[in-house]
């Protein structure tokens, strides 16, 4: 079956500290894998797909397929990366190609 | 620069009305989603349409339909709104297997 695990609901750090936001997923193939971010009071937006291989805002993530793992990464924290952050994962065709969410992890930075 | 918009920011409906709310995005996306946000539960899928007139379930239908008359309008119908759909309403569209574009939500109060 397909799933997106995000095992922290909120993750809480200091500015400057590095943070690791995990998430890990099971699915029979090579998916897509995506991360979006929801600011306070804004919608919902795609912040980096794994096959794009770039650093959105500082932050990076590296699909490993041995882990089945895809940890979104940043070595700075800063308070404007404060909002809740969705794994997502996307398989092959038809509605395998439907993006599936992880729960979310709410990522607070403190000053 | 707003791309998939959703009618209403906010909704307070009463039990057992009938609920309509609307998305229109202007990409010429072939495929379309609603969305339910709840803490805890992060999004899930109600309805997809990957064509005009076509529409699929999602992991929770039930309580929920879908209209989509053209390419660019995807409707959510709630037939007879309960408490228990009290939620925040994401809308959706996307090329296939690319990032979607999320509307702004409706959050729907059904009192």
């Amino acid at each position: 079956a397909q799933r997106v695990t995000q095992p922290e609901k909120l993750l809480s750090v200091f500015k400057g500290a590095p943070v690791e936001l995990k998430c890990n997923y099971s699915y029979s193939g090579s998916p897509e894998l995506f991360w979006y971010v929801q600011y306070s009071r804004q919608r919902l937006q795609l912040l980096l797909r794994h096959i794009s291989r770039e650093s959105i805002k500082g932050f990076t993530a590296d699909l490993n397929k041995g882990e089945t793992s895809f940890h979104l990464k940043k070595p700075f924290a800063q308070e404007e990366d404060s909002a809740m952050y969705y794994c997502a994962l996307s398989g092959y065709g038809g509605s395998q190609g439907n993006l599936i969410f992880g729960k979310g992890t709410k990522l607070s930075v403190k000053p | 620069d707003v791309k998939v918009t959703q009618s209403s920011r906010y909704l307070v409906k009463r039990t057992g009305e009938k609920v309509f709310l609307e998305c229109v995005q202007d990409m010429d996306h072939e495929n379309m989603f609603w969305y339910r946000q709840d803490p805890g539960l992060g999004l899930r899928l109600i309805y997809f349409s990957y064509d005009v007139k076509m529409k699929e379930k999602g992991d929770i239908p039930e309580g929920y339909s879908v209209s989509r008359e053209k390419k660019e309008r995807f409707s959510l119908i709630l037939e007879s709104a309960s408490t228990n759909q009290t939620s925040m309403y994401l809308c959706a569209s996307s090329l296939p297997r690319y990032g979607y574009t999320f509307g702004s939500g409706t959050r729907l109060t059904v009192v």
